[in-house]
């Protein structure tokens, strides 16, 4: 079975920083490779998918990038929205869902 | 799109969770798409339970596949879970998800506001 990592699994941060949370794959994922926001007590939402491509409506200081087995999600300016829990997802062709564990994001 | 959970609360011990979600503003038809449970315990990270394609066929975590039955109901437009025998492992917040399938790397592109089932005596 394929594990995800994610570092750090928590990090503060101010408004205007820019924060760069990492997914690691125990192997080569080929770009299987989605983020989701959950703000707390809220349900997850998609925010990028195919490593990079952002979903409708996210804003473009997120971004995505990666390849092989490390993927990296960047949050370009950090607002005081963007308080949240960030789990990368794995798609195994199986088929089979992986999630990161998550990195708690404070402001 | 809206995706609605519902069900019991509250889970005795060996007993069956039953859940719905009841999907708006989307067919459970539409082939782009099947529909999706996902967990996560509380304070913990998220699992994947299983989905239903449109046609009925069904794809179960291993984990969870010996108690688990997802299935559609088209006349509602809402799907089910079942997860039988569960003990206090299975208590967590439940949602429900679309997933997007016409896609090399399929994705939850929307999700339900999420249910928690506390099993306990």
């Amino acid at each position: 079975d394929i594990q995800m990592t994610q570092s750090p699994s928590s990090l503060s941060a101010s408004v205007g920083d820019r924060v760069t949370i990492t997914c690691q794959a125990s192997q080569d994922i080929d770009n299987y490779l989605n983020w989701y926001q959950q703000r707390p007590g809220k349900a997850p939402q998609l925010l990028i998918y195919d490593v990079s491509t952002l979903e409708t409506g996210v804003p473009s200081r997120f971004s995505g990038s990666g390849s092989g087995a490390e993927y990296t999600l960047t949050i370009n300016s950090l607002q005081p929205e963007d308080i949240a829990t960030y789990f990368c997802q794995y798609y195994d062709n199986l088929p089979f869902f992986t999630f990161g564990p998550g990195t708690k994001v404070n402001v | 799109l809206q995706l609605q959970e519902s069900g019991s609360g509250l889970v005795k011990p060996s007993q069956t969770l039953s859940l719905t979600c009841a999907v708006s503003g989307e067919s459970i038809s539409n082939v782009r798409y099947s529909w999706s449970w996902i967990r996560q315990p509380p304070g913990k990270g998220l699992e994947w339970i299983g989905y239903i394609y449109q046609s009925g066929s069904t794809y179960y975590n291993p984990s969870l596949m010996a108690r688990l039955t997802i299935s559609l109901d088209r006349s509602k437009n809402q799907f089910s879970l079942n997860l039988k025998s569960v003990t206090a492992a299975d208590t967590a917040v439940y949602y429900c998800a679309r997933l997007l399938v016409v896609a090399r790397n399929p994705r939850f592109d929307n999700w339900g506001q999420g249910i928690l089932v506390t099993v306990s005596s």
